[in-house]
């Protein structure tokens, strides 16, 4: 079957304008995360479903970023006055429903590009 | 808190060389899974392994090794022979809480 998709693969937007980077899981994917990985770092936890509800958005870096999953299905990831450092790439990823301790396989998409000019 | 480091930024080697990829971590969960990840420079994360904390069986997968100590927090992984398909950067990570917490990662390029 498919696997994650993200859309688009590239975003160049200007400071101060406002982006939505889609997600889409695979089907029947109860679980859904965003992750952001900065150049030369690794993926950074943003936020976690669970069907619809966000989990844990511990990760989100401050109130300019928001994400939704409306449906329980493809979720989408808003920043608002985009700043030059959120320049990175924005994985999302899916797995049926874990567990806190016991771990189901998190299937990742290819990442959408984020340019700040 | 939930950590994982990987000391080693960037490692250069000929091929053929074996070569160790070193990773520490830190955790309170009694339970908890480690993994490793090669991103190719095509970008997409691609899982190699995963071990859960009961389980202290080195594993051994064609030229891929892994070394699990929970002595020293450190989950170690050894390339024998290497090949230039193998130049990437490899990610060492933890899941706690529902989320993968990753190193920083380390490049390793394999010269011919």
């Amino acid at each position: 079957g498919a696997g994650v998709s993200q859309t688009p693969s590239n975003k160049v937007t200007e400071k101060g304008k406002y982006v939505e980077l889609r997600c889409d899981p695979i089907s029947g994917h109860t679980a859904l995360y965003w992750y952001r990985q900065s150049l030369g770092q690794g993926p950074e936890f943003l936020i976690y479903f669970q069907g619809t509800g966000a989990a844990d958005d511990s990760g989100l870096p401050n109130d300019r970023f928001f994400a939704v999953r409306p449906e329980g299905s493809v979720s989408t990831l808003k920043i608002q006055r985009t700043e030059r450092g959120d320049s990175a790439v924005y994985l999302c990823a899916s797995s049926s429903s874990g567990t806190r301790n016991y771990y189901n396989e998190q299937f990742f998409g290819p990442g959408t590009r984020l340019t700040v000019l | 808190a939930q950590k994982v480091t990987q000391a080693q930024t960037e490692i250069s080697v000929v091929e053929k060389e074996d070569v160790t990829l070193d990773c520490v971590y830190e955790t309170r969960d009694t339970t908890y899974y480690l993994f490793w990840y090669k991103q190719p420079p095509s970008g997409e994360l691609v899982f190699l392994i995963r071990r859960n904390s009961f389980d202290e069986q080195n594993e051994i997968s064609g030229r891929y090794s892994w070394n699990f100590q929970k002595s020293t927090s450190s989950f170690n992984f050894t390339i024998t022979a290497s090949q230039v398909v193998d130049s990437a950067v490899y990610f060492c990570a933890l899941y706690s809480s529902y989320k993968l917490i990753f190193g920083s990662g380390t490049r390793l390029l394999v010269r011919p």
